[in-house]
């Protein structure tokens, strides 16, 4: 069974630095892995996508590498701002069953 | 194109009652995932639908239900409510037949239960 980790579980940094988002997976045979943002209350806002063929994906400030065979994606963000934060959660799904399986987020804390 | 909108965003029952959540995917969108989500358990899968047919189940009670209508809206049931029920709903949908691919999410319904 696919078990997906995320450390930290809360991160506070201030304003302007760039940071990394950690997030392990238990097995390799993923299909694709996502990150998402999750603001208090809300709903999920999907950020990147990265295919299992795929090393890594970039929007604007944010930067998704994936290393399939340890098991591992991470999630950069530069220059970060108080808007950032959020919780960030990663999911992966493999190729054998159609649901993701998402870690447990990482609580970002951007202070001004 | 609009998101991913559910109904109602909140609720309140009490045990022994049931629900129906509602969720309208992204227009063009088949597949549509449910999930709920606690502040102990996290994110879990409850099901997905395709094309009106349950592709994929997680490990919930049979309580919980859903189906999908012909226009890809789906809707969720929870019957004889518990007080573990309350949660945050989500639904997501997906562009097309391989359920594998990016999910887009709701806002979410906020389920109480008293």
């Amino acid at each position: 069974k696919q078990e997906v980790t995320q450390i930290p579980a809360a991160l506070s940094v201030p304003e302007g630095e760039n940071l990394v988002l950690n997030c392990s997976f238990t097995d390799s045979a993923i299909y694709n892995l996502q990150w998402f943002r999750q603001d208090p209350g809300k709903g999920l806002t999907s950020l990147l996508l990265i295919q299992s063929s795929q090393r890594e994906q970039t929007s604007g400030r944010l930067n998704a590498s994936l290393d399939k065979s340890s098991g591992r994606s991470t999630l950069y963000i530069a220059a970060s701002q108080p808007g950032d934060s959020a919780t960030y959660l990663c999911a992966v799904i493999n190729y054998n069953f159609n649901k993701f399986y998402f870690g447990s987020g990482t609580k970002l804390n951007v202070k001004p | 194109k609009a998101g991913v909108t559910q109904t109602p965003r909140y609720l309140i029952k009490t045990r022994g009652q049931q629900v129906t959540l509602s969720c309208s995917p992204i227009s063009g969108h088949r597949s549509v995932s449910w999930y709920q989500q606690t502040p102990g358990q996290g994110l879990q899968f409850l099901f997905e639908y395709f094309s009106e047919t349950q592709r994929n189940k997680g490990n919930f009670p049979g309580r919980f239900s859903g189906r999908q209508f012909s226009n890809s809206r789906s809707e969720m049931n929870v019957s004889t409510l518990e007080l573990g029920d309350s949660a945050l709903y989500l639904c997501a949908s997906s562009p097309g037949r391989d359920g594998r691919q990016a999910q887009y999410f709701g806002p979410g319904t906020r389920l109480t239960v008293t």
